[in-house]
């Protein structure tokens, strides 16, 4: 299994929701990873976890939360968004241990906010 | 601060053509590069990964290469097909990055291939 799997595939929210998105990966990888990517832009790094420990936090917002329950399992936790941060969300993994290991996506998760 | 270059944005060929995509990067402390595709609305998908020792590598129709002093590299696509029609995003990974955690994405090069 080469999958990393994210729900829900689109969400649209008000801005005083409160709402999650989830991501699972069943490669053994020790590392995820939280990307934002707004349309034709790269991606840009949000968080990072390496053994479940938030070992990355790029100064995002503190409307954005995140979680990560065990290694399987990462979630972003979502309140009192804005409109700006409608956006492709993008889960990823790896191992950590290596430098030359390559970052698995998953297809991502579609955010409106109204 | 490393910077990322992607040029052209967008690029049309017709299928069967071999093309190149380009990247440049600014800063040449890097410890790998990776090539990705990118569907709409979809994730990335890795096509490559080429660390700073090597300098090309290749996977069936796709051949990436790597010129570190010169800052650029190169994804060379054989007998381009419709299906290859995506987005193509290189990455670097800096010398003092443990693992994927610090990759500076280019700004990507929208391919479609034409029947």
């Amino acid at each position: 299994d080469t999958e990393v799997t994210q729900t829900p595939k689109h969400l649209v929210m008000g801005m005083t929701n409160k709402k999650s998105l989830k991501c699972e990966q069943h490669m053994g990888h020790r590392a995820m990873y939280w990307y934002k990517q707004k349309a034709k832009k790269p991606p840009e790094l949000m968080f990072v976890y390496s053994y479940e420990k938030l070992s990355i936090n790029e100064s995002v917002p503190s409307r954005f939360s995140p979680e990560c329950p065990n290694s399987s399992l990462l979630n972003l936790h979502l309140h009192a968004l804005q409109p700006e941060d409608s956006a492709l969300y993008l889960c990823a993994s790896s191992q950590p241990q290596g430098r030359n290991e390559k970052l698995f996506f998953g297809s991502g998760t579609q955010l409106s906010v109204l | 601060k490393q910077e990322v270059t992607q040029i052209p944005a967008a690029l049309s060929v017709p299928e069967g053509e071999n093309l190149v995509l380009n990247c440049s990067f600014t800063d040449s402390a890097i410890y790998n590069l990776q090539w990705f595709r990118q569907d709409p609305g979809k994730g990335l998908t890795s096509l490559l990964l080429i660390q700073s020792s090597q300098r090309e590598q290749t996977s069936g129709r796709l051949n990436a290469s790597l010129d570190k002093s010169s800052g650029r590299s190169t994804l060379y696509i054989a007998a381009s097909q419709p299906g290859d029609s995506a987005t193509y995003l290189c990455a670097v990974g800096p010398i003092s990055n443990f693992g994927n955690e610090k990759l500076t994405f280019g700004t990507g090069t929208r391919l479609t291939i034409i029947p």
